[in-house]
């Protein structure tokens, strides 16, 4: 079983739809949640982060953590064709950079006008 | 800041060549690190280094692969023999200090081995 694990999709939906991308994982050492979106033929761009369970709301884009399910969410508001994208969660269970950082396969998002 | 630069960003060799990727990490940064893309696996930790230094090489995958940083703005990925398994989309990426959360990406090495 993988550390993490997160539906591939691809996901579709019409402009100004919710999204809601999810990533589950076993390891309950995890502290440190983040979201990535990746451009086709792009390296990841860091998009928000969050630290142990709660909520985080950045714009159009809100990240939930809930440990005790080993669950966390990305939910995009009036999704906008910009947004079409895959979107990777990645996780530590330290801060910063003396932890490995583990990966989700990322799910592909597609908004269509 | 031009962010992360690699190069070069395809390659396309044959089985048993000798493969070298190169990464020039954002000036100030002091961890730079390798990953692997495929769609299998995902992205995946290769090797990471703190001032020049490598701290975990635990996820190279074999003697193949070799990592170098000589200075805090160059550093290399080396395969060598190339296999048709290692095609892979091969990302630096690099991070300012130890508390610092997120990483700065290059835009990949897209490797072909045929």
């Amino acid at each position: 079983q993988k550390e993490v694990e997160q539906d591939p999709g691809p996901l579709s939906v019409p402009e100004g739809a919710i999204v809601s991308l999810n990533c589950t994982y076993s390891n309950s050492a995890f502290q440190y949640f983040m979201w990535y979106r990746q451009y086709s033929r792009k390296g990841p761009e860091l998009l928000m982060y969050t630290y142990s369970s709660g909520n985080k709301e950045d714009g159009r884009f809100t990240a939930q953590v809930d440990k005790s399910s080993k669950y966390i969410s990305l939910f995009i508001r009036d999704s906008q064709p910009s947004d079409s994208a895959t979107y990777l969660c990645a996780m530590s269970a330290t801060r910063g950079n003396t932890g490995k950082l583990i990966f989700g396969q990322g799910t592909t998002l597609q908004v269509k006008p | 800041d031009a962010g992360v630069i690699q190069s070069p960003r395809h390659e396309v060799t044959e089985m048993g060549q000798e493969v070298t990727l190169r990464c020039k990490p954002i000036s100030g940064h002091d961890y730079l690190f390798w990953y692997r893309q495929t769609m299998m696996r995902g992205l995946e930790l290769l090797i990471y280094f703190n001032n020049n230094v490598p701290i975990d090489d635990s996820g190279m995958p074999e003697d193949r692969f070799s990592a170098k940083m000589p200075n805090a703005s160059f550093s290399t990925l080396k395969i060598q023999p190339s296999e048709p398994r290692d095609s892979a989309v091969y990302f630096c990426a690099s991070s300012r200090d130890r508390e610092t959360l997120g990483l700065d990406f290059g835009p990949g090495t897209r490797l072909l081995v045929l």
